[in-house]
């Protein structure tokens, strides 16, 4: 099963916002509610920043917004800061026998 | 406070074989799914497979089923990824992760540090 397809890259300023899309098909992204979201920063493990479309683990700033549509899932940081400059994946379940599917990965840059 | 603590980089040859390991602390180890994530240098990350501890009930991405074994030491907490015939296309780093089930929205909550494994040719 091929990866989800996300942007290569996408860039905001300080303050601004950045969506950032997850397509998948109505077999992952699209048939379950269970996609969540990853921030890595270079040589760094990833980070679970977003889960179940939206829901936001403790510690996780309100600035990270999950949404989706269909077979696509999108990511929203609002009020971009120098710290959100990082690589996002997202990632969907797909049925028992495939299990998870990661997507292409995203890299974001704040100008 | 949950810990995934791998064990260190490896330089190996071609044709030789590893084991990874993944040592877990600060939850019910037999509880919760642990997945190994493979990320290629300068690459995204891909799913290879996934073990359940209770019942060692093994899931592999199909890309990798016969490639590595996945395995998990109740006694010890400790998760395993090896392969019996490294190629040079096996360098990347490898993270492990605990992954949370369907009633907890399923998902990696907590992630080893990465194992950085070199083969050369």
């Amino acid at each position: 099963q091929s990866a989800l397809t996300q942007p290569p890259s996408a860039s905001g300023s300080p303050g601004q916002s950045v969506t950032i899309s997850c397509t998948g098909t109505s077999s992952d992204v699209g048939g379950y509610t269970y996609v969540s979201w990853y921030q890595q920063y270079p040589g760094k493990a990833p980070k679970l920043v977003i889960y179940e479309v939206f829901k936001r683990p403790s510690g996780v700033p309100d600035r990270f917004f999950g949404s989706k549509s269909g077979n696509t899932a999108s990511l929203t940081i609002s009020g971009l800061q120098a710290e959100d400059e990082a690589d996002y994946y997202c990632c969907s379940y797909a049925g028992n026998t495939n299990f998870e599917i990661f997507g292409t990965g995203t890299k974001v840059t704040v100008l | 406070e949950v810990q995934l603590v791998q064990s260190g980089a490896e330089i190996k040859k071609a044709g030789e074989s590893l084991k990874i390991s993944c040592k877990t602390s600060g939850y019910s180890f037999t509880g919760y799914w642990i997945a190994w994530v493979r990320q290629m240098p300068g690459r995204g990350l891909e799913w290879m497979g996934i073990i359940y501890p209770g019942d060692s009930d093994t899931r592999y991405n199909p890309s990798f089923q016969g490639q590595v074994t996945i395995s998990a030491d109740k006694s010890i907490s400790t998760a395993y990824l090896q392969w019996g015939s490294l190629k040079a296309s096996d360098t990347a780093m490898y993270y492990c992760a605990r992954h949370q089930g369907l009633e907890d929205g399923y998902n990696f909550d907590y992630w080893g540090q990465g194992a950085l494994v070199t083969v050369s040719s």
